[in-house]
């Protein structure tokens, strides 16, 4: 069975400060992997993934994430924090395809201090 | 493009009625859609997979009878939480999965049952 661990369930960081969010997994394949941040009352937003290839994955608003298979996983970095970055962040897991029944870790909160 | 909608955004409800959600993929066909629930500060919880045309897939503890999933077309799948109680109250997110099987999100439904 496929699943994500995120051992940090909440992160306070300075404004302009670097960021990073680790994601443990365990799955028995090649996994997919996927995150996502979600806003208070909102839905997710797609930060970035990664299928194959380079192992360092560029997505949006700055953020970037490492695949390292001998450790499992795939944590998520920013190298300078913006008081908009304050969310939830979810990290996930899909298997066959990619995409099919994402599997989520529990989630950290990011509280961004001024 | 790939955008996801939810309706409605909330619902309040009386105990023993029934409420339906929408989900709809808004510039895209989907042939599969998957709903989530998400208790206040959880992950997301995958509750089943919805096959157009087909009967949905419940993962293992989820209600069938309680959850009636229908993806009567490629563009919409209804979720109704039939005789909702108390606590069936919680946060109600879809995902459709677009071209290369990535799942893209809706806004998701706060449901809550008085």
């Amino acid at each position: 069975a496929q699943s994500v661990t995120q051992p940090d369930i909440h992160i306070t960081v300075s404004e302009g400060a670097s960021l990073e969010l680790r994601c443990n997994y365990s799955y028995g394949a090649t996994p997919y992997l996927f995150w996502y941040v979600q806003s208070p009352g909102q839905g997710l937003q797609l930060l970035l993934k990664y299928f194959s290839g380079d192992t360092l994955v560029q997505g949006i608003k700055g953020f970037e994430a490492e695949f390292k298979r001998s450790q499992s996983s795939f944590n998520l970095r920013k190298p300078s924090v913006h008081w908009s970055d304050a969310a939830e962040y979810f990290c996930a897991v899909g298997g066959g395809a990619a995409g099919n029944k994402l599997t989520f870790g529990g989630g950290t909160r990011v509280l961004v201090k001024p | 493009g790939a955008v996801v909608s939810q309706h409605p955004s909330w619902v309040i409800c009386k105990s023993g009625t029934s409420v339906k959600i929408e989900c709809r993929s808004l510039d895209f066909q989907a042939t599969t859609m998957f709903w989530y629930r998400q208790f206040p500060k959880q992950s997301l919880m995958l509750m089943a997979t919805s096959n157009e045309g087909s009967k949905a897939t419940y993962e293992q503890g989820v209600e069938k009878d309680k959850f009636l999933i229908n993806h009567a077309s490629l563009t919409l799948s209804t979720l109704t939480v039939t005789s909702a109680h108390p606590e069936d109250s919680s946060f109600y997110i879809c995902s459709a999965q677009g071209v290369g099987n990535e799942q893209f999100f809706g806004p998701g439904t706060r449901l809550t049952v008085l």
